[in-house]
């Protein structure tokens, strides 16, 4: 498996509130994504990071805002949580353009 | 505007029978595709891929061919085996984004 660890796992939070979720990897890999799951949505990329610093908006960005400081590190902001964000999250990580991505475990985010 | 579509939200097929998976894309700048096979509680697991420069590429069980004219790809998996019941996603490429398709729920029957 590629080393990529998200955290937290499952996350409970109340309408309003900031939530940051994390996605680490240790394959010093160059693109890393945030994904949402949802029923009858499938898989929709919030935002994606294709260098350090280096971040650009996907399909469902509203409400969300990332940074990458470091290259293992890729963080996904919600600056006021609402319950439309409750989903699962998945981050993933690709070394090179037109390679696949390979994907984290998912962060379950529960807005209450 | 729905960029890759999966049209079969689910599809039951007889254990070592060929299982097909259609999807559907808008976009022609497109160069990239991928195949996904997700479990309950996992992440995605990636399968197999094409380049539009491609019409098939082929890995064990697991066959995709890209028909560009009609913007369309499938996978094939045979003999389907029951491991192979899972939720399987589409997806294409531009630039440095890759777009998901929603799923089609695969059942593979005893």
């Amino acid at each position: 498996d590629a080393g990529i660890t998200q955290s937290p796992r499952h996350k409970v939070t109340e309408t309003g509130t900031p939530v940051t979720l994390r996605c680490h990897q240790t394959e010093n890999h160059r693109y890393m994504y945030w994904y949402r799951q949802d029923p009858g949505h499938g898989l929709r990329l919030i935002h994606y990071s294709y260098g350090v610093k280096d971040t650009d908006k996907g399909e469902v960005s509203d409400g969300y805002s990332v940074s990458r400081s470091k290259t293992e590190d890729f963080l996904l902001t919600l600056e006021s949580a609402t319950s439309s964000q409750t989903s699962v999250y998945f981050c993933a990580i690709s070394d090179r353009f037109r390679s696949p991505l390979h994907f984290g475990n998912g962060t379950r985010l529960t807005v209450t | 505007d729905q960029q890759v579509k999966q049209n079969s939200p689910s599809l039951s097929v007889q254990e070592g029978r060929i299982s097909i998976l259609n999807c559907d894309y808008t976009n022609s700048m497109f160069d990239y595709f991928l195949w996904y096979k997700k479990y309950p509680a996992e992440g995605p697991t990636f399968l197999i891929s094409i380049s539009s420069i491609k019409d098939k590429n082929e890995d064990g069980r697991f066959t995709v061919f890209l028909n560009k004219s009609a913007k369309h790809l499938s996978l094939h998996i045979v003999p389907s085996q029951p491991g192979d019941s899972a939720v399987y996603f589409c997806a294409a490429r531009r630039d440095d984004k890759i777009i998901f398709g929603k799923g089609t729920r695969l059942h593979i029957l005893p």
